[in-house]
């Protein structure tokens, strides 16, 4: 079974402060490791997709990175319009097209 | 096209009654999902259709839950004598047949209050 755990829980940061969230996962042959990003109230709406590890994606101020088991996505100076929770979601070979979601990072960027 | 529709936004009811929702999804898209999701939680899936056909679907989606999607357009999600433990956001996605998940677009969700 396709497992994903998202750290930290919850976290906050000043406008500017570079951190770093973490997807660990563990998935029978990985199709594809997917970032989203949901805002209070709405469905979540897609941010990255990597499928091989060494693979990096940028966008903005985010960017995504792959190893064998985990993924992380870095915000580089981030600003308070940032704020949401980013989840993680793997696509196992075993899985069909159903994605398994870690449980969020909730983000909370204050100016 | 202005994405994936949920309807309705908000639901209120009370225990034991049964509930529908309904699911626009993008016109070019012949996959659709449905997920559920719990406070604090990621979603989780339900079931999924390729064009009308129910192809896969949840271990954890009990007799209680039926979906269906007529003729590959919209889906419906009943729920049947509902009970507290059911009161989620429910969210509906979208996608093109070949792309996978990174084309999944996600509606607004039906958000259930059981009572």
């Amino acid at each position: 079974e396709d497992q994903v755990t998202q750290s930290p829980e919850a976290l906050r940061l000043q406008e500017g402060e570079s951190s770093s969230l973490n997807c660990s996962y563990t998935v029978s042959g990985l199709r594809g490791l997917f970032w989203y990003r949901q805002d209070p109230g709405k469905g979540p709406e897609f941010l990255f997709t990597l499928y091989s590890a060494g693979e990096e994606k940028e966008k903005e101020r985010l960017k995504a990175t792959l190893t064998k088991k985990e993924s992380f996505l870095h915000i580089t100076a981030p600003k308070p319009e940032d704020s949401a929770t980013y989840l993680c979601a793997v696509q196992g070979s075993n899985a069909g097209n159903m994605l398994t979601f870690g449980g969020g990072t909730r983000l909370m960027v204050k100016p | 096209d202005t994405g994936v529709s949920q309807d309705p936004r908000h639901k209120i009811t009370k225990r034991g009654q049964n509930v529908t929702f309904r699911c626009d999804p993008i016109s070019e898209h012949n996959r659709l999902y449905w997920y559920r999701q719990t406070l604090g939680q990621g979603p989780e899936f339900l079931t999924y259709f390729q064009n009308e056909a129910q192809l896969e679907k949840s271990r954890l989606l009990s007799d209680r839950f039926s979906a269906e999607r007529p003729k590959g357009s919209f889906s419906t999600l009943e729920i049947q004598r509902t009970e507290q433990g059911d009161s989620a956001m429910y969210l509906c996605a979208s996608s093109i047949y070949g792309t996978g998940g990174d084309r999944y677009t996600f509606g607004s969700g039906t958000r259930l209050t059981v009572v």
